[in-house]
């Protein structure tokens, strides 16, 4: 089963709109950590922002915030005040706990600002 | 402080042929994964290297074969090469394993298998 799963493959968005993308997560571990990272043309990944599953509060990293809703299993990345350099691939990521703790990344989802 | 490298950036090879790759952490980071990433699956997780050690293992084949360093540098080697290991192959490194901290990922080596 998949444990990370980008529903929106591309999307797209005009210039200075906010944008937010989704990702549900598939884990039995009560200890676990989501990423979201970037990922443009260049093929670098660049890390967003990390939220750790006891985290009571939202993560926010700039014009970037993860909306974590535990329960639902969703963690969703918001970006405020879109810009052209957003266009990129962005994946959601999931470490779990325990020995088999490896990172477990989604498909992803390309998102293509519009000017 | 430097940031993650791989190299080469951009290998072709044909099939049967074997093939090395190399990535240097960041300065002081110990753990070193290495990912392959083809349109067709995504980012796959291949494996994971700890002080020298082998950490964690995703689902490849036996081909696939890593190792790490004193140094914390890695290297990890495709033997018998076939035309669907045509990827992209990104290493990331953090600083201690099996922590929620960030990985740094480096720009990539870009393998062609014809």
């Amino acid at each position: 089963a998949q444990k990370i799963t980008q529903t929106q493959p591309g999307m797209f968005v005009q210039e200075k709109e906010a944008v937010t993308l989704d990702c549900t997560y598939d884990t039995s571990d009560q200890s676990y950590g989501l990423f979201w990272y970037k990922q443009p043309s260049s093929g670098e990944m660049i890390f967003l922002i990390y939220q750790g599953s006891y985290d009571e509060q939202n993560a926010t990293e700039g014009r970037y915030s993860l909306n974590f809703q535990k329960a639902r299993k969703s963690a969703n990345l918001v970006i405020s005040a879109s810009q052209l350099g957003d266009s990129a691939m962005y994946f959601c990521a999931m470490r779990e706990g325990g020995r088999d703790d490896k990172i477990i990344f989604g498909k992803g989802t390309r998102l293509h600002i519009l000017p | 402080k430097a940031g993650v490298t791989q190299t080469p950036r951009y290998l072709i090879k044909t099939r049967g042929q074997q093939v090395t790759l190399s990535c240097s952490p960041i300065s002081g980071h110990r753990s070193v994964s290495w990912y392959q990433q083809t349109p067709g699956q995504g980012l796959q997780f291949l494996f994971e290297y700890f002080s020298e050690t082998q950490r964690n293992k995703g689902n490849f084949p036996g081909r696939f074969s890593g190792r790490q360093f004193s140094n914390s540098r890695s290297e990890m080697n495709v033997s018998t090469l076939e035309l669907g290991d045509s990827a992209l192959y990104l290493c990331a490194s953090t600083a201690l394993a099996g922590t929620y901290n960030e990985q740094f990922f480096g720009p990539g080596t870009r393998l062609t298998v014809l």
